[in-house]
């Protein structure tokens, strides 16, 4: 399944099951996006990060996609693990500027 | 080793009241933040510090105010504390893309 939202939606998937969790950004003049994953009582941990001249790229269990024609990012997570678990924010970059402006997050829940 | 660190993690206070939150960050970078996080756990920026020049601020009220006495400290003081003031405050630094997150440090203002 997937979730776009404008508050904090929930994606709530069983272990094993790939998770897709989607981001619209305003920005066009953004040099880079990055995603990042929150726990509970914790602060906000990079994952991955992707630059506007890049449509892909792939970490450890994680691909980011990037469409510029319509604003969209996407962070795909492989064999979701009850660990994985958190608030999932995207975030851009504008260039030139050293700020990230982060999107409204998703909760992903992960069942065993 | 803690990468960046805020301290208190929690705080109660009551209206009016004049509090400071610290920060530190032992990664040498240049850049550190403060970020405002929502009930609704929505991240906006508050201060942006650039070796130690501000350089961003989001139309942050006056009585929120960031001191930077070294590269490696970006301390938030607020005054007259109001019950709008309560969320949890999270410190940052970054160098390149990627930005560390200190703990948070949730404020109650009762």
């Amino acid at each position: 399944g997937e979730s776009v939202g404008l508050h904090l939606p929930t994606l709530s998937v069983q272990e094993g099951d790939n998770s897709i969790i989607n981001c619209a950004y305003s920005n066009s003049a953004s040099d880079y996006f990055i995603w990042y994953k929150q726990e509970s009582g914790k602060g906000p941990q990079f994952i991955i990060d992707i630059r506007s001249n890049m449509d892909k790229r792939q970490g450890q269990r994680v691909t980011v996609l990037l469409n510029k024609t319509v604003k969209h990012l996407s962070l795909q997570i492989a064999a979701t693990q009850p660990g994985d678990s958190a608030v999932y924010f995207c975030a851009e970059n504008k260039a030139g500027y050293s700020t990230l402006t982060f999107g409204k997050g998703t909760m992903l829940l992960v069942s065993p | 080793d803690t990468a960046v660190s805020q301290t208190p993690k929690y705080l109660v206070t009551q209206m009016g009241n004049d509090k400071s939150i610290k920060c530190e960050q032992n990664l040498g970078h240049d850049t550190m933040y403060w970020y405002k996080q929502d009930s609704k756990k929505f991240l906006k920026i508050m201060f942006s510090y650039n070796n130690k020049e501000l350089i961003i601020n989001e139309t942050v009220p006056n009585r929120f105010s960031p001191k930077s006495p070294d590269k490696a400290h970006l301390n938030l003081h607020i005054n007259s504390l109001e019950l709008g003031d309560s969320a949890v405050y999270f410190c940052a630094s970054k160098r390149g893309t990627e930005a560390f997150f200190g703990q948070g440090t949730r404020l109650t203002v009762v």
